[in-house]
């Protein structure tokens, strides 16, 4: 069976500081992993994904994540973080190929707090 | 841009009584899915819908809940008895065949 596992449900940086939100799944088949941002009151927003090709993906608002199956890893970095980034950030992965309709499992969110 | 809108976006509503989230999916689209996230804990999977029938289901998705697409464009969630532990923030989304899933804002549902 599939899951998600997000270290760490609140993670706090300095506005301009590294943002590293981790992430590891588990899953039988080559997964598609996926990061979602919700902000406050409003739903959830496609960051990026990866599917297949090039595992160092880059998605919005210079969010980039890596694949690394060795690590069976999927981490949500950013050079810098900006005050707009707080936000709470959801890791998932969908398995393809054996009948699945792409549903999603995600894991628990990180919620990031940015200082000024 | 295109968008996945739900209503209502907060409910609150007496134990025992029957509840319908409304969806509106893109419209285009064809696989439509309902996810809850209950406060604190991690979204999931609750239903998926493709060609006019169920096409996957959760645990959690027992005999109390349906779905239901009423005509081309709405696409429901009927909880007939709420439950205390139905209170949860619920998420539609929709997807075209292969693409990324689409989610609405939710609907808060609060059950007293």
């Amino acid at each position: 069976a599939q899951s998600v596992t997000q270290l760490g449900s609140h993670v706090s940086v300095s506005e301009g500081a590294l943002v590293l939100l981790r992430c590891n799944y588990s899953s039988s088949v080559p997964p598609y992993l996926f990061w979602y941002v919700q902000y406050p009151n409003q739903g959830l927003q496609l960051l990026l994904k990866y599917t297949t090709g090039a595992t160092l993906v880059k998605g919005i608002n210079g969010f980039e994540a890596e694949f690394k199956k060795s690590e069976t890893s999927f981490h949500l970095t950013k050079p810098s973080a900006h005050m707009s980034d707080a936000a709470e950030y959801f890791c998932a992965v969908s398995e393809v190929g054996r009948g699945s309709q792409g549903n999603l499992i995600f894991g628990k969110g990180t919620k990031l707090s940015v200082k000024p | 841009e295109p968008e996945v809108t739900q209503t209502p976006s907060h409910q609150v509503t007496q134990m025992g009584q029957e509840v319908i989230l409304r969806c509106v999916p893109i419209s285009n689209h064809l696989y439509f899915y309902w996810y809850r996230q209950i406060l604190g804990q991690k979204v999931e999977f609750l239903v998926s819908f493709y060609n006019n029938e169920i096409s996957e289901k959760s645990e959690i998705f027992d005999d109390q809940f349906s779905v239901e697409r009423p005509d081309g464009s709405n696409f429901t969630l009927k909880i007939r008895s709420t439950k205390l532990e139905d209170s949860a923030m619920y998420f539609c989304a929709s997807r075209i065949s292969s693409g990324e899933l689409f989610f609405g804002e939710g609907s808060r549902l609060t059950v007293l």
